[in-house]
């Protein structure tokens, strides 16, 4: 068990370049989680897959993004032609069954300038 | 329309005193109730849940919390607060069914004095 991992920690960005996040959950997890953190809020649930399927998107899921999870093991978070509103800690989590907690990456933290 | 309040974002307690975070959800549905825990620049580390059973779980580090359904509350405590508890403190609540998303409160950050 090596943990969720995501791929970049940091990302710096310009406001209308297009960005693109990637989360490796642990290997046996079926659901995985996106949820976004801004500065002294909690997270917010963005999106949800169950294998390959996404089930679920929050309103907070404008057009701009988009999230995939080909084959059912790691998922990407695209962001199109980014704003400053978007700066924020992405989170990625995963778990194996419904009584299960879910297991949180380490962030990747997006600032949009 | 599930929800979670935590009151108080900022908590500070002296080094060995009682550590109390209170958390309270609404929900229509029996939920299950969760608390993580968040240091600097790293995600969320899971320190206690409820699901079924008994109310009173028992968690890492010391932790634990009760739920109590007539009270709609899920309060985190700790007995003798440790300088290594300082850090934010989520709730957060799930329904029994469908995605099971977490639905987070807006986090109490614990600062624990010498």
């Amino acid at each position: 068990d090596t943990g969720v991992s995501q791929d970049p920690r940091h990302k710096i960005t310009k406001r209308g370049q297009n960005v693109t996040f990637r989360c490796d959950p642990i290997s046996e997890h079926n659901r995985l989680y996106w949820y976004r953190q801004t500065l002294g809020q909690g997270p917010e649930f963005l999106t949800y897959f169950q294998n390959e399927a996404q089930l679920e998107k929050s309103r907070l899921l404008s057009d701009r993004f988009s999230a995939e999870r080909p084959k059912g093991s790691f998922s990407t978070l695209e962001i199109q032609r980014t704003e400053q509103g978007d700066s924020a800690m992405y989170l990625c989590a995963s778990s194996r069954g419904v009584l299960d907690e879910q297991y949180f990456g380490p962030g990747t933290r997006l600032t949009v300038t | 329309a599930q929800s979670v309040t935590q009151l108080g974002s900022h908590v500070s307690v002296s080094e060995g005193a009682l550590v109390l975070l209170r958390c309270n959800y609404s929900s229509s549905v029996p939920p299950y109730l969760f608390w993580y825990v968040q240091y600097p620049n790293q995600g969320l580390q899971l320190l206690l849940k409820y699901t079924t059973g008994a109310t009173l779980v028992k968690g890492i580090n010391g932790f634990e919390a009760e739920f109590k359904k007539s009270e709609t509350s899920f309060h985190l405590t700790k007995p003798s607060a440790h300088m290594s508890d300082a850090a934010e403190y989520f709730c957060a609540v799930s329904e029994a069914s469908g995605t099971y998303k977490y639905i987070f409160g807006t986090g109490t950050r614990l600062k624990v004095l010498a």
